[in-house]
């Protein structure tokens, strides 16, 4: 299995431009995580998907965020319009199931500038 | 481990001692723990789990502890090496419908030769 794969790894952009991150998750994983890292707040999650379904999205930092999972091998993250404040490295995991270690992807680094 | 601000906690340790990486949980009700390790430029690595049901789970060169009454958790890595060398996370979780992993903010583990 090639794991959780991410895409792209890097990506700059400008403010105000419109950004869309892409995630490919273990086959046969019914879990899917977006999480942001930063220096100042570490690891923190954004949403999550159980069987394509979106469960929790109270990390989602405002209506700039949006994510989608219209099938159980692909989802988006997008941020619309971009701001220099959200320029961190997002990581995509996923699990088999609750209660399961995750797989994380390698992280799309963004910068806005 | 834990920090405050921007500074991860840091452990600087020979080639050869064991380390002993620290991590303060914040949810007593939390009943799953997870340990990843993760190194410049990828995602986070699972190292070991633990079940709230135990309090000690050895790996490979690795064991975790677990002290509930406390609140605290322990990752011990025997004979270091410098491919240890990494931020190391400790993660909780509530293992119901509708959560996910939280993470602390992470250890810097530095290993010299």
């Amino acid at each position: 299995d090639a794991g959780v794969i991410q895409s792209p790894r890097h990506e700059v952009t400008e403010m105000g431009q419109e950004v869309t991150l892409r995630c490919k998750p273990i086959s046969g994983h019914n879990s899917l995580f977006w999480y942001r890292q930063t220096m100042m707040r570490g690891l923190e999650l954004l949403i999550y998907f159980n069987n394509n379904v979106p469960i929790d999205d109270s990390g989602m930092p405002e209506d700039r965020f949006s994510a989608k999972m219209p099938n159980a091998s692909f989802s988006t993250l997008k941020i619309q319009p971009s701001e220099p404040r959200d320029s961190a490295v997002y990581f995509c995991a996923s699990s088999f199931r609750q209660g399961h270690g995750y797989t994380f992807g390698s992280g799309t680094r963004l910068t806005v500038v | 481990g834990e920090s405050v601000g921007l500074h991860l906690p840091t452990l600087s340790v020979q080639e050869g001692d064991n380390s002993i990486i620290n991590c303060a949980y914040s949810n007593s009700a939390s009943d799953y723990f997870i340990w990843y390790k993760q190194e410049s430029g990828k995602g986070p690595q699972f190292i070991i789990d633990i079940r709230s049901n135990m309090d000690k789970r050895q790996g490979q060169r690795v064991t975790v502890l677990l002290n509930k009454t406390v609140k605290h958790l322990s990752l011990q890595i025997a004979a270091t090496q410098p491919g240890d060398s990494a931020v190391y996370f400790c993660a909780e979780l509530f293992n119901q419908a509708g959560t996910a992993l939280i993470f602390g903010k992470g250890t810097t583990l530095s290993v010299s030769s």
